[in-house]
Formats: structure tokens, C-alpha cells, sequence
């Protein structure tokens, strides 16, 4: 059982816009930022959003975070297939004093 | 261009031990927190443990704590994580783990597997 929740599955149709949703408590995403991963099929997991918020440079602005109390949500506009993947928010525990990760979330692009 | 390659791994039985290490390039290592992260078979990310710049600071998942150690060589741009007592539930691909703001580049890891 993660520390931080997401739904194992996620679905939309190209073009939609889909929103991952990551639960956490005081002493995690309440805290401290949230940063998240995509995890094509077979390889190494990619950050997405870091800082709540932030993109890194080659991510398309399609993607985007934020973060509100205890929650933070990855929403993905104009979906693509080569968006199918799986999803993992982050974020630093003061009470456990390591790093936790979202159980994942697997998106299907119908 | 950041690399980081994982070697070590390889099947082991219980209660064996292995001592993973990860080489870096492309970026001052020594400049950086760094982590261990693996991920079982079909299953979600786990961080395993984590290092300071100067390795004065470490910290582990409680699942590992006695049994696994962080370190680095900064003047070898290396990490390592010895392994002992290992158990059935350590089976994972182990991934080198570069931070920035938390984790942000992974390496392509090194598979362990425990089994008699």
C-alpha cells in the first residue's frame, strides 16, 4: 500500500484532456513539492513536472501540475498515444525522512 | 549529456549479498544528491535510499535499513549500494537516480534477482 495514492487506471480519447490524480497527508505532499514521472512501456521512468508545477525543457506544455493542501494532480491536454504510459507522482515524507512514490497510474489512450 | 550505468547485479540466494555500483558522466557528480530506486517485476517505484553531495547524509527505506549501504567516490563519479542479507522480496531492476529538485534522471538499472 503506497504512502501516496493514485488510481491504477486512467483513460481518454485523443484530443481530450485526462487528470491523474496523487493523495497524500500533512507530512508528505502537505509539506513538501510534488514531482512527476512518465514510464513509457520498457523504459526508464522520465520527470514530467517538478516542483508542483514546473516543467522541464523538452516536455510539451500539454503537460501540467498542481497542487492544492494534501493533493497534487497531473492534467494532460490534447491527449496523444504516445501518451499511453504510466504516471507516478513523488514527494518527500518528513515522517518516514525518505522519498515515496504513487502506486502509478496506467493511461489508455482509446 | 547525463549517463549513468548501473552494473553489479545478477541472481544471488538468500541471504546472499551484492554490491551494486553506478559510474556517472556528463554532469559534476560530486554537485549532487543522488538515490538508488528500484522497481519489482510488474510493480510501481520504490526509492531505496539516498545520498548527500559530501555523503554526510543518508537515508533508506525502512524495508533495507541494516541491511543496505549507501555510498559514493566522488573522485570516481560513482555510486554504490551493498547489498547483504538479501531476501526474495529485493527482486528488482536497481536504478541510479540523479536529483535535482527529488529525483529527476534515471539510469537504465541493474536487475537483481534473490532465489535459491
Amino acid at each position: 500500500q503506497s504512502v501516496l495514492t493514485q488510481p491504477p487506471s486512467a483513460s481518454g480519447t485523443p484530443g481530450q484532456r485526462v487528470t491523474i490524480s496523487c493523495s497524500g497527508s500533512r507530512s508528505n505532499i502537505g509539506t513538501n513539492i510534488v514531482n512527476w514521472y512518465q514510464q513509457l512501456p520498457g523504459t526508464a521512468p522520465k520527470l514530467l513536472i517538478y516542483t508542483n508545477d514546473h516543467r522541464p525543457s523538452g516536455v510539451p506544455d500539454r503537460f501540467s501540475g498542481s497542487k492544492s493542501g494534501t493533493s497534487a494532480s497531473l492534467a494532460i491536454s490534447g491527449l496523444q498515444s504516445e501518451d499511453e504510459a504510466d504516471y507516478y507522482c513523488a514527494t518527500w515524507d518528513d515522517s518516514l525522512n525518505g522519498w515515496v512514490f504513487g502506486g502509478g497510474t496506467r493511461l489508455t489512450v482509446l | 549529456e547525463v549517463q549513468l550505468v548501473e552494473s553489479g547485479g545478477g541472481l544471488v540466494q538468500p541471504g546472499g549479498s551484492l554490491r551494486l555500483s553506478c559510474t556517472a558522466s556528463g554532469f559534476t557528480f560530486s554537485n549532487y544528491w543522488m538515490s538508488w530506486v528500484r522497481q519489482a517485476p510488474g510493480k510501481g517505484l520504490e526509492w531505496v535510499a539516498n545520498i548527500k553531495q559530501d555523503g554526510s547524509e543518508k537515508f533508506y527505506v525502512d524495508s533495507v535499513k541494516g541491511r543496505f549501504t549507501i555510498s559514493r567516490d566522488n573522485a570516481k563519479n560513482s555510486l554504490y549500494l551493498q547489498m547483504n542479507s538479501l531476501r526474495a522480496e529485493d527482486t528488482a531492476l536497481y536504478s541510479c537516480v540523479k536529483h535535482l529538485s527529488g529525483p529527476e534522471y534515471w539510469g537504465q538499472g541493474t536487475l537483481v534477482a534473490v532465489s535459491s
